[in-house]
């Protein structure tokens, strides 16, 4: 299963832009890079998926180098209500279980 | 309204007894799973189901059972052979493939599990 690495935690003000990176190292030709957002006591809810280079939506956007070993969340302009564990899933849909790894995710606090 | 239901939110298991766990979707996804969560962990992986009538294990799959005879339900029961049930349990399903991108899962609200 592809490994991914965040970082723990991560703080923020209010206004401001976070980038939080994942890497994954062996990722693998047909995988695709996906973002969770999740508040407590509730389920995780999709933020973002892409393949390389960049993907924006309406909520964030996600780069992705060329070499594609890791992929960074861009979240424009944080408010509290962004304070939530983000994580980052690495696999393709036609394996089921390698996209199944959530991992320990990155603690956003961000602050008034 | 669309989405993924589990019940109940909260449920108490006493020593030696099997629980059930509730999951529908009315989504018409494909594939279905089920995920613990302890206090400031991430999410592992119980067990998934691709297609009614067939289940795999996940990573933490002993003292649970599951079965999937519908393809909107897929419950969980904790038996008494899992020892540390007390959890944030979460139903989540996905398209598979809809077209846009891949294996996006969508989740339920969770059942908090304790023991008496």
């Amino acid at each position: 299963l592809a490994k991914t690495t965040q970082p723990i935690s991560m703080d923020s003000y209010e206004g401001q832009e976070v980038n939080i990176t994942c890497s994954h190292n062996n990722i693998a030709t047909n995988d695709y890079i996906t973002w969770y957002q999740q508040f407590p006591s509730q389920g995780p809810r999709f933020i973002i998926q892409g393949y390389k280079t960049k993907v924006t939506n309406e909520v964030a956007s996600l780069f992705i180098p060329a070499d594609r070993k890791s992929s960074t969340l861009s979240l424009p302009r944080v408010s509290l209500s962004d304070t939530a564990v983000y994580y980052c899933l690495v696999g393709d849909g036609d394996t089921g279980r390698r996209a199944l790894t959530f991992g320990s995710g990155t603690r956003l606090q961000v602050q008034p | 309204d669309g989405g993924i239901t589990q019940s109940p939110k909260y449920l108490f298991r006493k020593e030696g007894q099997n629980v059930t766990l509730s999951c529908e979707q009315n989504l018409n996804h494909d594939a279905m799973y089920w995920y613990r969560q302890d206090p400031g962990q991430g999410l592992r992986l119980i067990y998934y189901s691709q297609i009614v009538n067939d289940f795999q294990k996940g990573d933490i799959a002993e003292g649970y059972s599951v079965s999937r005879e519908k393809k909107e339900s897929f419950p969980l029961t904790v038996t008494s052979a899992q020892k540390n049930p007390t959890a944030f349990y979460l139903c989540a399903s996905s398209p598979y493939h809809d077209g846009t991108a891949k294996n996006i899962q969508y989740f339920g609200a969770g059942t908090r599990l304790s023991v008496l």
